[in-house]
């Protein structure tokens, strides 16, 4: 079965310290991952995504198929980063879907 | 990325009744769909709204249950009926351009309760 799981409901850091988001997934296919984020007050939005191996906001996430995980990391966390973090894992194909994982709420310190 | 907006964004609703939540884009899209996000829950994906035929219910939802409706490219429809306390939750809809199916633009939600 597809799964998604981050083990972290909420992850407490301070200002400049590095941030890690683990993400595990469970899926028997090639995986397409991905991270959405929602501020405070707005909507969902596409953080980054495995394929494009960019880094957004100073974020960065390599996928390890060996681990099946795809952790999310920031050498220095600013207080602007505090949001609820989504794992996703992409189904490709006839059956496109995204399934989440339960999400992470970051809160950076001052 | 795409402007999507959701109507009502909130309601409080009597157990037995029925919902119509309105999901409307600035663009043509291909894709639109619907997730559900209960209280503490991730968000878990109750259909794929299809243009002009019937929505694709993911396992555990039915149309009796959560019709919906897609009459043009940018406007959708998700019906919540008899409702029960249990339906309480966020409801999303969020839509997907091209063959970019996976990177989803989400709408504000629509936050119901049900007494």
């Amino acid at each position: 079965a597809q799964r998604v799981t981050q083990p972290e409901k909420l992850l407490s850091v301070f200002k400049g310290a590095p941030v890690e988001l683990k993400c595990n997934y469970s899926y028997s296919g090639s995986p397409e991952l991905f991270w959405y984020v929602q501020y405070s007050r707005q909507r969902l939005q596409l953080l980054l995504r495995h394929i494009s191996r960019e880094s957004i906001k100073g974020f960065t996430a390599d996928l390890n198929k060996g681990e099946t995980s795809f952790h999310l990391k920031k050498p220095f966390a600013q207080e602007e980063d505090s949001a609820m973090y989504y794992c996703a894992l992409g189904r490709g194909g006839a059956t496109n879907k995204l399934i989440f994982g339960t999400g992470t709420l970051l809160a950076v310190q001052p | 990325s795409a402007v999507i907006s959701q109507k009502p964004s909130r309601d409080i609703c009597q157990r037995g009744t029925s919902l119509t939540i309105q999901c409307q884009v600035d663009s043509q899209v291909t894709m639109m769909f619907w997730y559900r996000q209960q209280p503490g829950q991730s968000l878990t994906l109750i259909a794929t709204a299809n243009q002009g035929s019937e929505a694709t219910y993911e396992s555990g939802f039915v149309i009796d249950k959560f019709p919906i409706s897609r009459p043009n490219l940018t406007f959708s429809t998700l019906t919540v009926s008899n409702m029960c306390p249990e339906d309480s939750s966020i409801y999303l809809c969020s839509v997907a351009r091209g063959t970019m199916v996976l990177e989803q633009f989400f709408g504000p939600g629509t936050r119901l309760t049900v007494l």
